[in-house]
């Protein structure tokens, strides 16, 4: 049973580029949220996906947009990239509204490096 | 609204010598707790979860946590620390199953021999 699958693994980009980020989610769920960890920091909630419509938001610029496709996966994008993006991105998926029961499942993250 | 507050950014123990992580929660909710872990360079991986059965609640490797209401905490033990255990623990709290995860700042966990 795959978990999470996040990719790439690793991406270094320049200021002011374009980036995105792809994640598969757990087989069986259909929710997927994405997430920030900067360095020595907690994840921060970007946004969430279902049924392929942007469900919720956090307090992030409307740089970071995301996309869910009809198989449940999703991408993040993220444009004009500035130095402060350099992060640990993580994909979480959950079934429906049942993350809360049944736990929400991690990927292994990509780190974007921003130089 | 909903907060998380982990009490310590730093917890250093023994090796075989009990673990105790603290974490205080704020919630207009009933809520769901999580504790996550996480090795260096790698994901989250879930640990246990509370969504209001039993107050003691057991995950994996060994950890437990309890769910104080009154005093709004969930903090995480262990009887036995073991050196693999040595990683950053988060705790994270959910009001709905749609809402946001909230996470805490993370506690980093240190075993020596």
């Amino acid at each position: 049973d795959a978990g999470v699958t996040q990719s790439p693994t690793h991406l270094i980009k320049t200021r002011g580029q374009q980036v995105t980020l792809r994640c598969s989610p757990k087989s069986g769920h259909d929710t997927v949220s994405w997430y920030q960890q900067a360095l020595g920091q907690g994840p921060q909630f970007i946004f969430q996906y279902y049924e392929e419509e942007e469900r919720q938001r956090g307090n992030f610029p409307d740089r970071f947009s995301g996309h869910q496709f009809p198989n449940y996966s999703s991408e993040l994008n993220v444009n004009a990239l500035l130095l402060g993006d350099s992060a640990l991105y993580l994909c979480a998926s959950s079934l429906g509204d049942r993350g809360r029961f049944y736990g929400y499942t991690f990927g292994s993250g990509t780190r974007l490096t921003v130089v | 609204a909903q907060s998380v507050t982990q009490l310590d950014s730093h917890v250093s123990v023994s090796e075989g010598t009990p673990v105790l992580l603290r974490c205080n929660y704020s919630s207009s909710y009933s809520p769901s707790l999580f504790w996550y872990v996480q090795h260096p360079n790698k994901g989250l991986q879930l640990l246990l979860k509370y969504t209001s059965a039993a107050t003691l609640v057991k995950g994996i490797n060994g950890f437990e946590a309890e769910f104080k209401k009154s005093e709004t905490s969930f903090h995480l033990t262990k009887p036995s620390a073991h050196m693999s255990d040595a990683a950053e623990y988060f705790c994270v709290v959910s009001i709905s199953g749609y809402s946001t995860l909230t996470f805490g700042k993370g506690t980093m966990l240190l075993v020596s021999p």
